[in-house]
């Protein structure tokens, strides 16, 4: 099957600092990739929606200026968490959706993030 | 809007015994339905999935019926393993794009 990697897969960084988290297709092209934010004991939600060579889609109630998306190839989507605080500590997933042989969406590993 | 609704967790069960985990959702038109799992840790991975009403996934012993009367599609395994203890994800998409709408989830916590 198609396989989505994600990169950090843990981080750390202290509060006030910027955190990129790279999600890639690492098999197939993917022209939308969905990033989606988990709390603890809780379900996934959409953050945004991220298309290639174009402004990403953001759900009501996600602030643009802080989580910065940017698809820049087929392979790759990335999300910066700027200017972190302790409150955007979470697991952040990404998603990339797979129209070939089947339509699937394939999930990457997740980034567990902690601002100290 | 759409939604999805699952039982709430977490659930303890003794190795070999029956599971159900319930799922209802609200749709506005006919999604597609799906059941995510999630080890401890790790991402999602599809573990089945219908496309239609009356369709059965199923796999790795777990099977869910997509029953629009109801509008359920419940997740079932007649004997589970300590191996599949994790937290259980159902969700629905119009394959639009692929946008999931997801359950809260269900933790299974199976006891040897």
């Amino acid at each position: 099957g198609a396989v989505v990697s994600q990169h950090p897969s843990r981080v750390i960084c202290k509060s006030g600092t910027s955190v990129k988290i790279e999600c890639r297709s690492l098999d197939f092209q993917a022209t939308t990739m969905f990033w989606y934010r988990q709390f603890p004991k809780q379900s996934l939600m959409l953050m945004a929606t991220s298309n290639e060579g174009s402004k990403a889609t953001y759900e009501q109630g996600v602030e643009k200026d802080k989580f910065l998306i940017n698809h820049a190839s087929l392979t790759l989507s990335t999300l910066t968490v700027t200017s972190a605080h302790p409150e955007d500590s979470s697991f952040y997933i990404c998603s990339a959706f797979w129209t070939g042989r089947i339509t699937e969406a394939f999930f990457g590993q997740g980034t567990r993030l902690t601002v100290v | 809007g759409d939604s999805v609704t699952q039982m709430e967790g977490p659930v303890t069960l003794s190795e070999e015994a029956f599971l159900t985990i319930n799922c209802t959702y609200t749709a506005t038109g006919y999604p597609s339905l799906f059941w995510y799992v999630q080890y401890p840790g790790e991402g999602l991975q599809l573990l089945l999935k219908a496309t239609k009403a009356d369709d059965k996934g199923s796999n790795k012993g777990f099977e869910a019926t997509y029953r629009k009367e109801t509008t359920s599609f419940h997740l079932e395994k007649g004997s589970v393993q300590v191996s599949d203890s994790a937290v259980y994800f159902c969700a629905l998409t119009y394959n639009q794009g692929g946008k999931l709408i997801f359950g809260q989830g269900t933790e299974l916590s199976v006891k040897p």
